[in-house]
């Protein structure tokens, strides 16, 4: 069945350090990719997305690019802020059940 | 004011006791979630529904019961709560059309003793 996997956290960072969180998928057909955020303390919120293969999300200076070739949607910022410390998920789909398939995410922790 | 609210935030109870958690959004969408949130182990569906009249079981409803009273509100009961229920849980809304697009509430973190 269709699948995510994350790089496995946490990642420690200093401030303005380049960041990259790795994810892989394996699925049939042609999912969507996200990359959702949890702050501490509060639920996820979607961080930016990609419907097809090449297409590059954005948002808050965060990218990720969808590469069929790799099977691979890794997330990257070229200068993380203390603020960025949060835990990351990657998801795939909808799948046959309109469902989202998660990851089991990545905490990251960006020291000053 | 937020569109995903859940109630209560937080909650302690006993083994054998019934639990309710409740939520409801102000965004109007037609589908709804309930997901438990375990560490490292991402995000697990236990239901959703898509309109009030359909409700599904997801990958891990053992031991959960859902309510949908309206298109804003969905209940999630443990009917019989045990502490391996313990964990965080979140409901979540999409539109119809974006199930990969969706809005969470922030969440209710449950400890059974």
């Amino acid at each position: 069945g269709d699948s995510v996997t994350q790089m496995e956290g946490p990642v420690t960072l200093s401030e303005e350090a380049f960041l990259t969180i790795n994810c892989t998928y394996t699925a049939t057909g042609y999912p969507s990719l996200f990359w959702y955020v949890q702050y501490p303390g509060e639920g996820l919120q979607l961080l930016l997305k990609a419907t097809k293969a090449d297409d590059k999300g954005s948002n808050k200076g965060f990218e990720a690019t969808y590469r069929k070739e790799t099977t691979s949607f890794h997330l990257e910022k070229g200068s993380v802020q203390v603020s960025d410390s949060a835990v990351y998920f990657c998801a795939l789909g909808p799948d046959s059940n309109y469902q989202l398939i998660w990851g089991a995410g990545t905490k990251l922790i960006i020291k000053p | 004011d937020a569109d995903v609210t859940q109630t209560p935030r937080n909650r302690i109870t006993k083994t054998g006791k019934r639990i309710m958690l409740e939520c409801s959004q102000t965004k109007g969408h037609d589908r709804m979630y309930w997901y438990r949130q375990d560490p490292g182990l991402g995000l697990q569906l236990i239901y959703y529904s898509f309109d009030v009249k359909d409700i599904n079981k997801g990958e891990i409803s053992d031991g959960y019961s859902v309510s949908r009273q309206a298109q804003a509100k969905f209940s999630l009961s443990l009917e019989s709560a045990i502490p391996n229920q313990t964990a965080l849980y979140f409901c979540a809304t999409s539109e119809t059309g974006r199930a990969g697009e969706q809005y969470f509430g922030p969440g209710t973190r449950l400890t059974v003793t």
